[in-house]
């Protein structure tokens, strides 16, 4: 089946610091999904991707949806306290019956000590 | 609107016993997902519903777990009989966009002890 590889699994910030995460695919998706998990919540939806080679920024993020269709990437600029969490990107694979998403094992972001 | 609402937030139960998840979408979402979220396997797809029509449900791991949606507004997971390896966060999300955007509930942290 599908699987979604991110990296990498976890990473320090610190304080204004721009950091960048990716995903690869094994096979191609129709759209990309970038989401952040805070502890005892649900995944938050940041961004979506439809087309590939889009470029979309949301405030301090931005992602792109690769040209191959099987991967993507996401950038933080200038990292803040808050933007600790776990970020998961997901594909979607439009279906006929309907759609589903495949969602990576999640970067995790941590605060340097 | 309140987004994707999901009771209990936490349950402990017995091994043995019937535990029921419940999810209110949020209005108007065609597409309604069962996710459940573990350490060792992430977030897994169990099963989603296209207006109120099961779709997939490839991802229920076991007879033991049964989704219904028996209208728009309300969904149930059901595991009958619990066990301990059922422990983990199940998520509630519904979709309007053809199921390529997901809105996350909290989540129910099930315990089986």
């Amino acid at each position: 089946g599908q699987q979604l590889n991110q990296s990498p699994q976890s990473m320090f910030i610190q304080e204004g610091e721009d950091v960048s995460m990716n995903c690869t695919s094994s096979s191609i998706f129709n759209t990309w999904l970038w989401y952040k998990q805070d502890p005892g919540e649900g995944p938050v939806l940041l961004i979506a991707l439809y087309k590939a080679g889009e470029l979309t920024s949301n405030g301090r993020l931005t992602a792109q949806f690769g040209i191959t269709r099987k991967d993507s990437f996401l950038n933080i600029s200038a990292s803040i306290p808050s933007d600790v969490g776990i970020y998961f990107c997901a594909g979607s694979l439009m279906k006929a019956a309907g759609n589903k998403l495949t969602f990576g094992g999640g970067t995790r972001v941590l605060v340097k000590p | 609107d309140a987004g994707v609402i999901q009771s209990p937030r936490h349950e402990v139960t017995e091994m043995g016993q019937e535990v029921t998840l419940r999810c209110k979408p949020i209005s108007g979402h065609d597409y309604l997902f069962w996710y459940r979220q573990t350490m060792m396997r992430g977030l897994e797809l169990l099963i989603y519903f296209n207006n109120n029509v099961p779709i997939d449900d490839s991802g229920m791991p076991e007879d033991r777990f049964s989704a219904k949606m028996p209208n728009a507004s309300f969904s149930t997971l059901k595991i009958q009989p619990s066990e301990p390896r059922d422990s983990a966060v199940y998520f509630c999300a519904s979709s309007p966009r053809g199921g390529l955007e997901a809105f996350f509930g909290q989540g129910t942290r099930l315990t089986v002890v």
